[in-house]
């Protein structure tokens, strides 16, 4: 398995309040995600990151923002937590080889917000 | 936008039976990958099978095997000899065959129950 690690697994917040996720690979992929998933829509990208300090917006990015400093870590922030954030967050990486084309993807984040 | 559109929000299958999950997407592109994803209740997001959009030739992976249909835009997973350890969420996603980040979109899911 790839090494992905997130952190934390499980965090209550309370509404507005800054949050943040980690996200921490080994495994030296270049492309890095984050998703949210809550019941009824799957799994939704929030941001992405193409390489150090490069990202870009997903189709839910409102309210998050990311940043990455080094390969290897993808960190995600809720800069005011609301209760619409409440969902369960994974990290995924890719390597950037359109052969293989699998995204590894991290154990997940959940995140209650209250 | 590419969308994709997982209609059975849940199935059952017995034990040792077959079972056929169903997924449709929309692109105007040519060439991309189509993937399953399985959530069991561990949360963890585990790869199924794969499709090459250019391939016609359907995916197999030992008792899980795809029917890809490009023109009807359609990818449906079937599961054989059914298993209790095959209960699980089942995402279907797209990916765009390019060299740029993957930015993989996902149906909303299937969850599959296997019973005795």
């Amino acid at each position: 398995d790839a090494g992905i690690t997130q952190s934390p697994r499980h965090k209550v917040t309370e509404t507005g309040t800054p949050v943040t996720l980690r996200c921490h690979q080994t495994e030296n992929h270049r492309y890095m995600y984050w998703y949210r998933q809550d019941p009824g829509h799957g799994l939704r990208l929030i941001h992405y990151s193409y390489g150090v300090k490069d990202t870009d917006k997903g189709e839910v990015s409102d309210g998050y923002s990311v940043s990455r400093s080094k390969t290897e870590d993808f960190l995600l922030t809720l800069e005011s937590a609301t209760s619409s954030q409440t969902s369960v967050y994974f990290c995924a990486t890719e390597t950037g080889d359109i052969r293989t084309a699998e995204a590894f993807f991290g154990q997940g984040t959940r995140l209650t917000v209250v | 936008a590419q969308t994709v559109t997982q209609s059975q929000p849940e199935m059952s299958v017995q034990e040792a039976e077959t079972v056929t999950l169903s997924c449709t997407y929309d692109t105007s592109e040519s060439d991309y990958y189509l993937f399953w994803y399985k959530q069991p209740p561990s949360r963890q997001m585990i790869l199924v099978i794969r499709q090459e959009a250019y391939k016609q030739q359907n995916a197999t992976e030992n008792r899980f095997s795809v029917n890809f249909q490009k023109a009807a835009k359609s990818f449906s997973l079937k599961i054989s000899d059914s298993q209790l350890g095959d209960a699980a969420m089942y995402f279907c996603a797209y990916r765009t065959h390019t060299g740029t980040a993957s930015k993989l979109t996902f149906g909303t899911g299937t969850r599959l129950q296997v019973t005795l």
